[in-house]
């Protein structure tokens, strides 16, 4: 049983196309983080977010808890967004992450 | 500020030996997690410390342990390893405060890669 579902697995964009990556999960949460893994494996936290939407420049993520989904939306998609984008949650019992599979985008220029 | 430091970065050892990985934390981060990412199960929660004490563990064997320094550093140990043990080891710091782990933002740090024969 995975409590976090991300899709799709796997995502191919024309640059400048508008990317939209999807993270349902089963549990209570406390937070939910979007972190993105480039190639190598160094791993970078977008965004941790409890109820709304955030934005950091092309970046948006929203989040609804009611329904246990968030998006991540990349706009004017670039070559350098090509990563595993990993979808993690705190749930609010307890202090550990449960981490959703990661979809694998690959921008071409 | 300096980011977290993961050392070493590449070890190779055998089935049956033990190993020691070490992290140290951005500067004033109170609290380190540790994780483990392999390709068939993902990244996966193994322990948190927080000023010296395990606030929180996964569901790992009790092969797989850590601890903390009073200035934070952590090390985590994993005896008689197995071949399925080879994987990527990344720690995470965050400043922590009562929240706890999955209240506050994670900084990773660049990982280290175990292989096991």
């Amino acid at each position: 049983k995975n409590e976090v579902e991300q899709s799709p697995q796997n995502l191919t964009a024309q640059e400048g196309e508008f990317i939209t990556i999807n993270c349902s999960y089963s549990v209570g949460i406390s937070a939910l983080h979007w972190l993105q893994q480039h190639p190598g494996g160094g791993i970078v936290s977008l965004f941790m977010l409890s109820s709304g939407k955030k934005k950091h420049g092309r970046l948006i993520a929203t989040i609804n808890i009611q329904e246990k989904h968030s998006s991540l939306h990349i706009t004017a998609s670039h070559p350098r967004d090509s990563a595993v984008y990993i979808c993690a949650v705190g749930p609010n019992t307890g202090n550990q992450f449960y981490f959703g599979t990661g979809t694998s985008l690959t921008v071409i220029p | 500020k300096a980011g977290v430091t993961q050392t070493p970065r590449y070890l190779i050892k055998t089935r049956g030996q033990q190993v020691t990985l070490s992290c140290s934390p951005i500067s004033g981060h109170r609290s380190v997690s540790w994780y483990q990412q392999t390709p068939g199960q993902g990244l996966q929660f193994l322990f948190e410390y927080f000023s010296e004490t395990q606030r929180n563990k996964g569901n790992f064997p009790g092969r797989f342990s850590g601890r903390q320094f009073s200035n934070s550093r952590s090390e985590m140990n994993v005896s008689t390893l197995e071949l399925g043990d080879s994987a990527l080891y990344l720690c995470a710091s965050s400043p922590g405060g009562a929240g706890g782990t999955s209240y506050n933002e994670q900084f990773f740090g660049p990982g280290t890669r175990l292989t096991v024969l």
